[in-house]
């Protein structure tokens, strides 16, 4: 059964930096796209960024609102996937899910995570 | 490419038959998702590559398109439907999703 489970939320202040952690199972994580999808209270779906898989060199790409203050990692031996957030504003409230996409490369998010809340406030 | 949903929101009753539709702002091909979402929960993939039911969906689901229209249909409305229903391009990263359709009793 592919699980997918989120940690390191919480509450931040404006400007602070936080990390989450998304561990997966239940599948050869080295062979899959891995993607980080938010949802702000109430909103819609937000695309943030995925990061390619060992074939494709781990290769990243960002959505173009946070790409300069967000970095994707992955730690295949660990069957981790990161989100490195820096520079938070109000605006970065959500809950953040870990996805698994459907087959290799296609874009298309088949397994989410149960997610996790990040809230930036002072 | 955005993507734009309509009805924001849609009431219907069991039973019924129900259509929501999404547009891209270029042509995507096939290139196009569905997910379902209740509340307090994670989306749920239904349909990909715009017609093809996800395993375990009930085929009371379909979807139709290609280009830049496409056409969710949820036949025979059952109480488990409502929901809000997300599209999503996979044409090609940044990764775009509508704004969502609520879909109420």
């Amino acid at each position: 059964e592919v699980q997918l489970v989120e940690s390191g939320g919480g509450l931040v202040q404006p400007g602070g930096s936080l990390r989450l952690t998304c561990v997966a199972s239940g599948f050869t994580f080295s062979n899959h796209y891995m993607d980080w999808v938010r949802q702000a209270p109430g909103k819609g779906l937000e695309w943030l960024g995925l990061s390619r898989n060992k074939a494709s060199n781990y290769v990243t790409e960002y959505a173009a609102s946070v790409k300069d203050r967000f970095t994707i990692s992955r730690d295949d031996s660990k069957a981790s996937l990161y989100l490195q957030m820096n520079n938070l504003k109000a605006e970065d409230t959500a809950i953040y899910y870990c996805v698994r996409q459907k087959g290799f490369g296609d874009l298309i998010f088949e397994y989410w995570g149960q997610g996790i809340l990040v809230t930036v406030s002072s | 490419i955005q993507m734009t949903q309509s009805p924001s929101s849609l009431s219907a009753s069991v039973g019924d038959r129900v259509n929501i539709t999404c547009r891209a702002s270029q042509t995507i091909t096939r290139h196009l998702n569905w997910y379902q979402q209740k509340p307090g929960k994670a989306p749920k993939l239904l349909i990909y590559t715009t017609s093809n039911l996800q395993g375990g969906v009930p085929s009371r689901f379909s979807g139709r398109g290609s280009g830049t229209g496409f056409t969710l249909t949820i036949s025979d409305l059952q109480p488990e439907d409502f929901a809000t229903y997300f599209c999503q391009q996979s044409f090609g990263p940044p990764l775009t999703f509508g704004q969502g359709t609520k879909l109420e009793i």
